[in-house]
């Protein structure tokens, strides 16, 4: 089973704050995603990483960074939290194209309160 | 870039009644093309996909049909059980082939919240 596990489920920061949201994966996935699902909005593609070390931009970046040291973590960082950075933040992993089963599975997100 | 949009937002439905859910894509490129059913509370699963070399799928209750020339995929829920109630996304990626050109990067809808009333 593909398990896909995100550091916490629920987390309060302070504006200004630097935070951590983890992402561990244990199937051996190359890709690994950070969306940001808001109500009315679906779930809107942070970063993107496809190999170590290796990251891409996707659709809300501003804001964030990522980090990929290790295939099976990919983290999240939020700078400087602001308060509309509020929401629920989801990981997922996938195999790269053409390796078969090309289902993206989720982590069971963390929701961030920034106040 | 990429865009996927769905319709509609919300959707209610008796029991034993369809359900159909409709999303359009931008990339004439993707190739790969999932529906995802979301519980309250819990994470996102993956219900039915399709490539785009194949026009309908189906499983069981579910289908999904695709027009790559209109770029528009349909989730079909027939004989719907309150227990179908979720929200359901679609997505669009490339992520077929390891030569399309992409990374299966996922795009996803808004989502549909699917109310299925006894």
């Amino acid at each position: 089973d593909v398990k896909v596990t995100q550091s916490s489920r629920y987390l309060v920061k302070r504006t200004g704050e630097k935070v951590f949201l983890e992402c561990v994966q244990d199937m051996d996935h190359e890709n690994m995603f950070w969306y940001r699902q808001d109500p009315g909005l679906g779930l809107r593609l942070i970063y993107f990483s496809y190999d170590v070390k290796m990251k891409e931009k996707g659709d809300i970046p501003e804001g964030y960074s990522v980090s990929r040291e290790k295939k099976e973590r990919f983290s999240l960082i939020l700078e400087s939290a602001s308060t509309n950075q509020t929401s629920m933040y989801l990981c997922a992993s996938s195999l790269f194209p053409g390796q078969g089963n090309t289902e993206a599975f989720f982590g069971q997100g963390t929701r961030l309160t920034v106040v | 870039g990429e865009n996927v949009e769905q319709h509609p937002s919300t959707l209610s439905v008796q029991e034993g009644d369809s359900a159909v859910i409709k999303c359009t894509y931008s990339d004439s490129a993707s190739n790969y093309f999932p529906w995802y059913k979301q519980e309250l509370g819990k994470r996102p699963q993956l219900i039915i996909d399709i490539r785009s070399n194949v026009g309908e799928k189906k499983d069981q209750r579910i289908a999904v049909t695709l027009n790559k020339t209109a770029k528009h995929f349909s989730l079909h829920i027939t004989e719907t059980q309150p227990e179908d109630s979720a929200v359901y996304f679609c997505a669009a990626s490339r992520g077929a082939s390891l030569f399309s050109g992409g990374y299966n990067k996922l795009i996803f809808g808004a989502g549909t919240r699917l109310a299925v009333h006894p």
